[in-house]
């Protein structure tokens, strides 16, 4: 079946600092879709990208859909300590179910 | 518009029990899916409903069950509980489905199964 892969894992950023969260999948995608969820919390919708090679920003983060359609990147900025918490990636498989990738981590030093 | 609503949001049962929870989605919003959310297992689908019906199953036992009513709001049942079933309960809904639109998630019902 249709597996979405995250890495990494965990990502420690420092307070400032930019880094990117990478999303693969073993299929093409109709769509991607990102989640952010807070300690604590439940996953909230970011964002979806169809197209090809589409990118959207909000604010400072940037999303971006592989060309293949296989593979997706989430892309931070200037990391403030809201931005705390795990990003899922998800895309529906064949069967049309929404598989979720494991999810990046995210920690900020101060 | 009020978000997806879950009750109970904390639920204690002991093994063998059943349990039910239940969604209830977003004004218009016709889909409804069911997500169990483990720290080893992540977020994995148990089932989506459209409109009353089940369009779609996830990967899990017939001890898991749900169902949609004509107002689309949603349960789900857990019988014989095991306690690997201690989870979290997402519940999650939208326009016109999880796999084609972003869906918007409830509070989430934390079942522990002793």
């Amino acid at each position: 079946g249709q597996q979405v892969m995250q890495i990494p894992q965990y990502q420690h950023v420092q307070e400032g600092e930019d880094f990117t969260t990478y999303c693969n999948s073993s299929t093409t995608l109709s769509n991607i879709q990102w989640y952010k969820q807070r300690p604590g919390g439940h996953p909230v919708f970011l964002i979806q990208l169809v197209k090809s090679g589409e990118v959207k920003k909000q604010k400072r983060l940037t999303f971006q859909f592989g060309e293949a359609k296989k593979n997706s990147s989430l892309h931070i900025t200037a990391t403030q300590t809201t931005d705390v918490g795990t990003y899922f990636c998800a895309g529906p498989g064949n069967d049309y179910k929404l598989s979720f990738g494991a999810g990046t981590t995210v920690t900020v030093r101060a | 518009k009020a978000g997806v609503t879950q009750t109970p949001r904390y639920l204690i049962k002991t093994r063998g029990q059943q349990v039910t929870l239940s969604c209830s989605p977003i004004s218009g919003h016709r889909s409804v899916s069911w997500y169990q959310q483990t720290p080893g297992q992540g977020l994995q689908f148990l089932f989506e409903y459209f409109s009353e019906t089940q369009r779609n199953k996830g990967n899990f036992p017939g001890r898991f069950s749900g169902r949609q009513f004509s107002n689309s709001r949603s349960e789900m049942n857990v019988s014989t509980l095991e306690l690997g079933d201690s989870a979290l309960y997402l519940c999650a809904s939208s326009l016109s489905g999880g796999s084609g639109s972003g869906q918007f998630f409830g509070p989430g019902t934390r079942l522990t199964v002793l």
